[in-house]
């Protein structure tokens, strides 16, 4: 089975723009959990999905939002992109949401 | 809240030797535990979890973790260090408090030399 997919792997913006990024997740799964990581702050939890419904919500502010769509597949976006706002950002999916999460190749922001 | 800590920031091992990544947690309840590991420019891969039964859990690559519920740990242990096995692991707890989201420690770099 294909692993998990996100889009794009890079990504360069402005502050005050607004990014969308992209999770394909394995074959199956309709769970969908994306996370924040950075160096000051490590990894944190942002928001998850199952079967297009949000489930839980990190402590992040209303800029950053996302959605599932119904072949599972999941976008996040930030709007008015702050600097603080770089990071790698990585989707996971699971079966379900209590089941084991895997985790994609991420995609890296860079906010300027 | 559920959360884990890793007290290592960084561990250097010989190849060949055995190695240890510790982990302890806080929660209440039963844990559920996660290690993963994290290569440069790479996502995290799962290794191993323990949701209940044996307190040796065995899990992928020859790494296995030990869970001590007296002493509140969860360490990562591998008999032999390969020169690959370099990386970034993490410890994470379910956090039940925010549905299914895995809490994840600060991380440990591992380090084996030749």
């Amino acid at each position: 089975k294909a692993g998990v997919t996100q889009t794009p792997r890079y990504l360069i913006k402005t502050r005050g723009q607004q990014v969308t990024l992209s999770c394909s997740p394995i074959s199956g799964h309709r769970s969908v959990s994306w996370y924040q990581q950075t160096p000051g702050q490590g990894l944190q939890f942002l928001f998850e999905y199952f079967s297009e419904t949000q489930r839980n919500k990190g402590n992040f502010p209303g800029r950053f939002s996302g959605r599932q769509f119904s072949n599972s597949r999941s976008e996040m976006n930030v709007s008015t992109l702050e600097l603080g706002d770089s990071a790698l950002y990585l989707c996971a999916s699971s079966l379900t949401s209590a089941e084991t999460q895997y985790f994609g190749p991420g995609t890296r922001l860079l906010v300027l | 809240a559920q959360s884990v800590a890793q007290p290592e920031d960084q561990v250097n091992v010989a190849e060949g030797n055995p190695l240890t990544v510790k982990c302890t947690y806080s929660v209440s309840g039963n844990p559920y535990l996660f290690w993963y590991v994290q290569y440069p420019n790479r996502g995290l891969q799962f290794l191993l979890k323990y949701i209940t039964g044996d307190n040796l859990v065995k899990g992928s690559y020859g790494f296995e973790a030990e869970f001590n519920k007296s002493q509140t740990s969860f360490h990562l242990k591998k008999p032999s260090a390969l020169v690959s096995d370099s990386a970034l692991y993490f410890c994470a707890v379910r956090d039940f408090n925010s549905g299914y989201a895995l809490n994840f420690g600060k991380g440990t770099s591992l380090l084996v030399t030749p």
